[in-house]
């Protein structure tokens, strides 16, 4: 079945290092994979999304790449703040026992980012 | 825009008591709604899925009788758990989608706590 594995947490980095959170994927067909972001006590919000091979997806500084030949999605972002701290899900498109379109996660990795 | 609006985002109760939460779309319709669970540092796990004025479809292992699910309007999906005891303090959180294709968008999440 599908699946997203996502690197183990947490990560821990100084302000302005360089993020990479690695995420690979099984899956039949060809899904759109998304990054997640999770602040404490919320919900998740959409960071970034691709929906075919090639696409780079980006969005406040982070970005990733679709890419089919390694099954792979990592996150990147090229100077980290302390307001990035927080659990980022890799996810990619599936189908639920209803046959309706749903997300299936990652473990999540926690970012902390220190001054 | 795409804002869900999901309350209480925290409840502590007796052992026995059956809790309401209830997931609201505020300026979209939405015709699918998704219930997730999220134990501490792990994943979302997608509970069941409904679609607006249908019976909710529910993943396995999911006790349907356990957690129920009304998904009413376009607008508002409920879950209550019933007879709530301890194993049941989680995370709970809904997404909210306008069509089968279209993204999900997230609640603020629910933290449970049964005594």
């Amino acid at each position: 079945g599908n699946s997203v594995t996502q690197m183990e947490g947490p990560v821990t980095l100084s302000e302005e290092a360089f993020l990479t959170i690695n995420c690979t994927y099984t899956a039949t067909g060809y899904p759109s994979l998304f990054w997640y972001v999770q602040y404490p006590g919320e919900g998740l919000q959409l960071l970034l999304k691709a929906t075919k091979a090639d696409d780079k997806g980006s969005n406040k500084g982070f970005e990733a790449t679709y890419r089919k030949e390694t099954t792979s999605f990592h996150l990147e972002k090229g100077s980290v703040q302390v307001s990035d701290s927080a659990v980022y899900f890799c996810a990619l498109s599936g189908y639920s026992s209803g046959g309706y379109n749903k997300l299936i996660f990652g473990a999540g990795t926690r970012l902390a980012v220190h001054p | 825009g795409a804002v869900v609006s999901q309350h209480p985002s925290r409840v502590i109760c007796k052992s026995g008591t059956s809790v309401k939460i209830e997931c609201r779309s505020l300026d979209f319709q939405a015709t699918t709604m998704f219930w997730y669970r999220q134990f501490p540092k792990k994943s979302l796990m997608l509970m069941a899925t409904s679609n607006e004025g249908s019976k909710a479809t529910y993943e396995q292992g999911v006790e349907k009788d356990k957690f129920l699910i009304n998904h009413a309007s376009l607008t508002l999906s409920t879950l209550t758990v019933t007879s709530a005891h301890p194993e049941d303090s989680s995370f709970y959180i809904c997404s909210a989608s306008s069509a089968d294709n279209q993204p999900q968008h997230f609640g603020d999440g629910t933290r449970l706590s049964i005594l």
